[in-house]
């Protein structure tokens, strides 16, 4: 069994509308990740959070970590929101990685 | 923006060969890992490097791995014998905190034929 777990693993979205992306882990963590895959490979840090919630523009992150569980909200989804989404928490000196959920948003 | 840069971006080498891979990470950052992904899969960790020596490192991680950095800027993963399961592309990340957003540089594709 996968230590982090996302679903769903494809999206399909029409543009504007609003996306969650869930991720639910099973060791101990001291903070939670989420990620963007570009298409040509590169990776960029979107959030990282250890409580509660965060905004960046129209990306919205929660955490909970009673439940072990992180969500990632995109409103007003855009073909440029196009690209894979991954969860990593950060175990021991690590992050460990989910397989990832791949958006793609359509005009 | 200050931003982590890896070289070369694309490296082909034979099986059994030695390859090295550069990073340069941020300069005022003290925290250094790599991962690999393998086409069409997770990405995994490999190893991080603090204060210059290893602080963590995975299975993945055996004899035939290595890292060093040199000369207080250059942060590089030597594989000795390079096997054909390590083609993959191989990122590197640093970051100024333990606990802290990672910068990722745009990677190394390692191909091994």
């Amino acid at each position: 069994k996968n230590e982090v777990e996302q679903s769903p693993q494809n999206l399909t979205a029409q543009e504007g509308e609003f996306i969650t992306i869930n991720c639910s882990y099973s060791v101990g963590i001291s903070a939670l990740h989420w990620l963007q895959q570009h298409p040509g490979g590169g990776i960029v840090s979107l959030f990282m959070l250890s409580s509660g919630k965060k905004k960046h523009g129209r990306l919205i992150a929660t955490i909970n970590i009673q439940e072990k569980h992180s969500s990632l909200h995109i409103t007003a989804s855009h073909p440029r929101d196009s690209a894979v989404y991954i969860c990593a928490v950060h175990n021991t000196d690590k992050l460990i990685f989910g397989t990832g959920t791949r958006l793609q948003v359509f005009p | 923006e200050p931003e982590v840069t890896q070289t070369p971006s694309h490296q082909v080498t034979q099986m059994g060969q030695e390859v090295i891979l550069r990073c340069v990470p941020i300069s005022n950052h003290l925290y250094f890992y790599w991962y690999r992904q393998i086409l069409g899969q997770k990405v995994e960790f490999l190893v991080s490097f603090y204060n210059n020596e290893i602080s963590e490192k995975s299975e993945i991680f055996d004899d035939q791995f290595s890292v060093e950095r040199p000369d207080g800027s250059n942060f590089t993963l030597k594989i000795r014998s390079t096997k054909l399961e390590d083609s993959a592309m191989y990122f590197c990340a640093s970051t100024r905190l333990a606990i802290n957003e990672q910068f990722f540089g745009p990677g190394t594709r390692l191909t091994v034929l």
